[in-house]
């Protein structure tokens, strides 16, 4: 049973462009929703995140969109570079609980 | 401060045997968690522990057992490993429901 759907699974945008992920969730329980970024060969690491009471959030080029009402929420990253290349998870939590439900993960690659 | 550690790095098991991957974090985190990390799947968490003490099942705990020896060391066990089991594991650790500190990762092949 997945309860977050992460969309595309493979993501190629040149330098300069804007890398869009899109996830879906089920459970309306959910209230925590963080971006995960993992490199080759490296633990995933926190990114960035976002809470329900807010429709977006903006840290550097990273922006998170949420859209409470269709339960969906993404991760744009803009003015890409080839040091974005990594694969990246959208999660979701409720409460205080600490238990994060993943999504699939997308493999970003920016090309020159 | 060194964060998440594991060990070890890599391993090769045939199937029937046994091993401990050991996870220690020395950021005093409260919370503790095995997630594997298989092509297209995402992380999928195992076990946790939310507290020293306490350990609750993940979302695939079969075929696999943990102990939290201390407010610092979790370890997962494989009893009798299985192919199925070939995977990348990630120890993490949080102080809250933030966020989670994850470890380098272990690549296990079972052959």
């Amino acid at each position: 049973q997945q309860q977050v759907k992460q969309s595309p699974q493979s993501l190629i945008v040149q330098k300069g462009g804007i890398s869009i992920i899109n996830c879906a969730y089920e459970n309306t329980a959910f209230d925590y929703f963080p971006w995960y970024q993992q490199f080759p060969g490296k633990g995933p690491a926190l990114l960035i995140a976002i809470r329900p009471d807010v429709s977006e959030k903006k840290e550097g080029r990273f922006t998170i969109s949420f859209n409470k009402s269709a339960k969906q929420f993404s991760l744009h990253i803009m003015d890409s570079q080839p040091g974005d290349s990594a694969t990246y998870f959208c999660a979701a939590s409720s409460g205080t609980a600490s238990k994060l439900t993943f999504g699939t993960g997308t493999r970003l690659q920016v090309t020159l | 401060n060194a964060g998440v550690t594991q060990t070890p790095k890599f391993q090769v098991l045939k199937t029937g045997q046994s091993m401990t991957l050991q996870c220690a974090q020395d950021m005093n985190h409260n919370s503790m968690y095995w997630y594997r990390q298989d092509p297209g799947m995402g992380l999928r968490l195992i076990y946790y522990s939310a507290s020293e003490g306490t350990t609750d099942k993940g979302e695939v705990p079969n075929g696999y057992n943990v102990s939290r020896l201390n407010k610092r060391e979790f370890s997962l066990r494989l009893e009798s490993a299985a192919p199925s089991q070939t995977s990348v594991y990630f120890c993490a650790s949080s102080e809250s429901w933030y966020e989670q500190y994850f470890g380098p990762g272990t690549r296990l092949t079972v052959t």
